[in-house]
Formats: C-alpha cells, structure tokens, sequence
C-alpha cells in the first residue's frame, strides 16, 4: 500500500550556490530560536542560534534572521556543499524547558 | 566532550518483549530528555527531567512506556511489552540551564 507520512519540503540547489531554508514558528512570546542539521542516521546537530532581541546572526557559512513582525525564521548557507545535505529543522523556546520543533526542511546539493 | 551518548544504538527485538533504551547526559547538564522520531509524526517529546525529576511526561504514549533517571549521569526509557508501532529512532538530549539542546546519536528500535 501506499505509506503517508510527513511530507517535508525539499530544497534542491547546486553545489557552490547559497541556500535559503525558511520557518515559520507559532508563539510570539518565543525568545530563543534555534537551527539544528541532522544527517542520515544521525541525531541532531546545533548549528546557529538567536534570541529574540537581535534580528541576525553571522556563523561560518551561515547567518540566521528573525523577524518577530510575521515570525519567520531563516537560515542562509553561503556556497553550498554536498555535506550540507541533511534534513534542517528550526525550534522555538519561550523560556521554559521545551524547544517546539517545526516539520524539518531536505536540503539536497546536487554537484 | 563526549556528548550524549545512547545505547544499544540499534534493537531488534520481538512483539511482547521488554526493552530498555540508555542515555548518559552530558556531565553538567541538569535537564534531560527523551524524543522519539518518526516518518509519520516526526520529532516528538516524550518526557523530560530536570534535576533527575520528570517534570513533564504528557508525551508518553501510554503506560507501556516508562523513563526513570536515577541520578544525573544516567537515565533508561523502557517498553514493556513492545508493538511493532514502537518502531522508531529514539532520541536523547540533554542542555545546561540555556536552552540549546545537545542530542545524542539516537537508538533505532525494530520492534517484529
């Protein structure tokens, strides 16, 4: 039979190029937003974070922008590689104990 | 760092049996958790502990499932009996009083 499951949105994109994967999250009174990398057969991995009082954030290869108007969240990878390929999921925390974590975005670099 | 680490990483077990899945967090981290993920429902919270106290455990399916931490380095998420739905990747994670939490590699359980 036909499986059903979560059908995440992909993003395909050349190797070399940048890559803007978005999230919109659900809470306005989220102070802490994060982005997290999983790997097939991984868990997942801490990439970039941000708090609510700042609207971008610069790592290597990767910046983070908030904007708290329409609660939207996105991650840019600058030059694209192969080993970005992986699912990316945002998460959102309002200063308790839990994060919220949105479906996942497939990023897939095609070389 | 050796970061969180989990086992079995993987477990294959029968309909009916019990299982025990393992989580030492990472040594001065005060909150952890237990996830569990699927391609139906994706990344759920299943309970979690601060202190070694489950605070919240409204995500835990049913009685079947159980989680204890015994003390700050070790804490086990138990099936018993275990269905063929249990079948997932089972995640633990633990933080500091931040918020960004440190995952573990997981533990993929094939229940027959």
């Amino acid at each position: 039979g036909e499986s059903v499951g979560l059908h995440l949105p992909t993003l395909s994109v050349q190797e070399g190029d940048n890559s803007i994967i978005n999230c919109a999250y659900s809470n306005s009174a989220s102070d802490y937003f994060i982005w997290y990398k999983q790997e097939s057969g991984k868990g997942p991995q801490f990439i970039i974070d941000i708090r609510s009082n700042m609207d971008k954030r610069q790592g290597q290869r990767v910046t983070v922008l908030l904007n708290k108007t329409v609660k939207h969240l996105s991650l840019q990878i600058a030059a694209t590689q192969p080993g970005d390929s992986a699912v990316y999921f945002c998460a959102e925390n309002n200063g308790g104990n839990k994060l919220v974590f949105g479906a996942g975005t497939i990023l897939r670099v095609k070389s | 760092d050796a970061g969180v680490i989990q086992s079995p990483r993987h477990e294959v077990t029968e309909m009916g049996q019990e299982v025990t899945l393992r989580c030492k967090p990472i040594s001065g981290h005060n909150s952890l958790f237990w996830y569990r993920q699927t391609m139906m429902r994706g990344l759920e919270l299943l309970i979690y502990f601060n202190n070694n106290v489950p605070i919240d455990d409204s995500g835990m399916p049913e009685d079947r499932f159980s989680a204890k931490m015994p003390n700050a380095s070790f804490s086990t998420l138990k099936i018993q009996p275990s269905e063929p739905r249990d079948s997932a990747v089972y995640f633990c994670a633990s933080r500091s009083d931040r918020p960004k939490q440190y995952f573990g590699p997981g533990t993929r359980l094939t229940v027959t």
